[in-house]
């Protein structure tokens, strides 16, 4: 069975540092992975998403991502965070039954 | 505009009424879905439509029942709700290829936040 682990719920980092949102996942299979933002008060938008090209998929926003079978992740990272990141991510793997599976959210706060 | 548009955006209602929530998609997809958002729980798939015929019922109590008229339009009927379904409720949609596995990201619309009194 395909499942997300997404490693902390709350991320909190000053605006221009790093930005790095942990996410582990678990399938049988080569998986098809993604990320989504959600914006208070708004629905689910599509950042970046992985279906077995190449390793290392660049988003929105400046976002991107590295899949690392060897350690089963696909975290996201972006080199300087905006104030207008802050939102809640999750990380999505499509489950064997055509169905989506949502890891529990990460909510990123970003300090001026 | 996310290309796909839900209506009402708020919705407060008593336990004996009865309303429904809109979802249109302006993407040309083929595949509808019902999501409901909980507070500190993960997103929890409800219903999903592929060419107009419900192809997923995730166990959801009757007192929400779906209705998908054509493929770019999806309902959510309400009625006799508890005080728990208060949610988030989001419609979404996707394009799957027939007699694949193959089916594109979601595109989501904002929701209806919806309140049971």
């Amino acid at each position: 069975a395909q499942s997300v682990t997404q490693l902390d719920s709350h991320v909190s980092v000053s605006e221009g540092t790093p930005v790095l949102l942990r996410c582990n996942y678990s399938s049988s299979y080569s998986p098809s992975l993604f990320w989504y933002v959600q914006h208070p008060n708004k629905g689910l938008q599509l950042l970046l998403k992985y279906t077995s090209a190449a390793t290392l998929v660049k988003g929105i926003n400046g976002f991107e991502a590295e899949f690392k079978k060897s350690e089963t992740s696909f975290h996201l990272t972006k080199p300087s965070a905006h104030m207008s990141d802050a939102a809640e991510y999750f990380c999505v793997v499509w489950g064997s039954q055509g169905n989506l599976i949502f890891g529990k959210g990460t909510k990123l706060s970003v300090k001026p | 505009e996310t290309g796909v548009t839900q209506t009402p955006r708020h919705l407060v209602m008593g336990m004996t009424n009865k309303k429904s929530l809109k979802c249109e998609q302006h993407l040309g997809h083929n595949a509808m879905y019902w999501y409901k958002q909980s507070a500190k729980k993960p997103l929890e798939l409800m219903f999903v439509y592929n060419f107009k015929e419900q192809t997923e019922n995730n166990s959801v109590p009757s007192r929400f029942s779906p209705e998908c008229p054509n493929s770019s339009h999806l309902f959510l009927h309400l009625h006799t709700l508890q005080p728990e379904d208060s949610a988030l409720y989001l419609c979404a949609s996707s394009q799957r290829l027939p007699g694949t596995s193959y089916n594109s990201p979601l595109h989501f619309g904002n929701g209806t936040r919806l309140t049971v009194t």
